[in-house]
């Protein structure tokens, strides 16, 4: 059973352009969790969703960012016109019930 | 507000020693506490501590939640080079969706 897969792994992007996180939650695994680390901090939750719903988006900025968890296919995070700010490292993490989260590998955004 | 607080923030021992990481939280209707190992990666899972489930072990580590004083210890005996790490404790709310993260305590073990 692999586990929650992230892509990319290393995405740079220049002020303005767009990002698209992808992450493949574990077979079984119906939750998905977006958390944003900046260098020297803890998590911070972005956003919950299950399969085709947003069922948590309180701590996602709610401009330019957006989350989606389609019936068929990845969940996907998407940054608009990003800044440099918007540098970290992006963690998945899948559930099958809510609370024992297992993570990604991370996704490293890095803005020029 | 709802907030985990770990210390210290980090830690430098020697390999061979044992090590306490500490977690405290001020969260409405708990549930659960999380721990999480982090290195130059995700986080992987540890332990959870529940009401029903309050002392967790698995080799050398082990974890105590105390619902009294609201907190909750992690210990590490005869540490080797492989437990540095930044340990990360996270908190579940009744009702909540979210996990209430602590900023993490940077453990680095020396040989």
């Amino acid at each position: 059973n692999a586990g929650v897969m992230q892509n990319p792994r290393h995405l740079v992007r220049r002020r303005g352009q767009e990002a698209r996180l992808r992450c493949s939650p574990m077979k079984g695994h119906s939750h998905v969790y977006w958390y944003r680390q900046l260098p020297e901090e803890g998590l911070k939750f972005m956003v919950y969703l299950q399969k085709e719903n947003i069922i948590d988006e309180s701590g996602m900025p709610k401009e330019r960012f957006s989350a989606e968890f389609p019936k068929e296919g990845p969940s996907i995070l998407r940054i608009q016109q990003v800044v440099r700010g918007d540098s970290a490292a992006y963690f998945c993490a899948s559930s099958p019930a809510r609370v024992e989260q297992y993570f990604g590998p991370g996704t490293r955004l890095t803005v020029t | 507000e709802d907030k985990v607080v770990q210390s210290p923030l980090s830690l430098v021992v020697h390999e061979g020693d044992t090590v306490t990481l500490n977690c405290s939280y001020e969260v409405t209707n708990f549930r659960s506490l999380l721990w999480y190992k982090q290195e130059k990666k995700a986080p992987t899972f540890l332990f959870m501590l529940t009401s029903s489930g309050i002392e967790k072990k698995s080799g050398r580590l082990s974890s105590i939640l105390d619902k009294k004083e609201l907190s909750s210890i992690l210990n590490i005996t005869a540490t080797q080079t492989g437990d540095s790490a930044i340990y990360l404790c996270a908190v579940e709310a009744r009702g909540n969706y979210q996990l209430i993260w602590g900023a993490g305590t940077k453990l680095i073990i020396k040989p």
